[in-house]
């Protein structure tokens, strides 16, 4: 049962333009979120994360957004450049049980210059 | 320069042979894990251990052991109990129950 679920395997986005990964839940329990990059063969890089006490984090380009009543979190990506082409994950924390993390599938966004 | 390594990045064996993944960091972490990634899949908890000499079953434990003998030091053995062991398997570690981790550079295997 996938608690975590990013349901766009794949993005493309014209450099420059905002990149927006969605992500959602279904665990009301989850009260950190965390979006990492992966390039291939390589071990997923942590990127930004939001607690459910926020509805908004910012760093540099990257930005994510937290909607608690719609279980729904998106990052957005503004200007997206070509080095951004990764597989990003979306992961979700419970504050209750097993000092572990939920993933999604993944959403592989593709920058074209 | 504090980091997870994981090694080899490539791994095969031979089907029926127990193997094992190395994961060692240097960043004092107390809590460490591993995960599986399989093709078009998020990542799947095998075994985490947050301090020494204790660790507990992730999601998919099973046909795999571990073992906790030094802060620094996470290896997984994968077994021939494995039924489907070729995988992209990932090591982390983070601050005691924080909650971001930080991962190493993955191991490859591929059972022949």
């Amino acid at each position: 049962d996938q608690q975590v679920k990013q349901n766009s395997p794949s993005l493309s986005v014209q450099e420059g333009r905002i990149s927006i990964l969605n992500c959602d839940y279904t665990n009301s329990m989850f009260d950190y979120f965390l979006w990492y990059k992966k390039y291939p063969a390589e071990g997923p890089t942590f990127l930004i994360s939001i607690s459910s006490i926020k509805d908004k984090n910012e760093d540099g380009r990257f930005t994510v957004f937290l909607n608690k009543s719609a279980k729904h979190l998106s990052l957005h990506i503004v200007p997206s450049q070509p080095g951004d082409s990764a597989v990003y994950f979306c992961a979700a924390y419970a504050r209750s049980g097993a000092n572990n993390l939920f993933f999604g599938t993944g959403t592989r966004l593709t920058v074209i210059p | 320069d504090g980091g997870i390594t994981q090694s080899p990045k490539y791994l095969f064996r031979k089907e029926g042979q127990n193997v094992t993944l190395s994961c060692e960091q240097n960043l004092n972490h107390d809590a460490m894990y591993w995960y599986r990634q399989d093709p078009g899949q998020g990542l799947r908890l095998i075994y985490y251990s947050q301090i020494v000499n204790d660790f507990q079953k992730g999601d998919i434990a099973e046909g795999y052991s571990v073992s906790r003998e030094k802060k620094e030091s996470f290896p997984l053995t994968v077994t021939s109990a494995q039924k489907n062991p070729t995988a992209f398997y990932l090591c982390a570690s983070s601050i005691g129950t924080a909650r971001t981790q930080y991962f190493g550079p993955g191991t490859r295997l591929t059972v022949l």
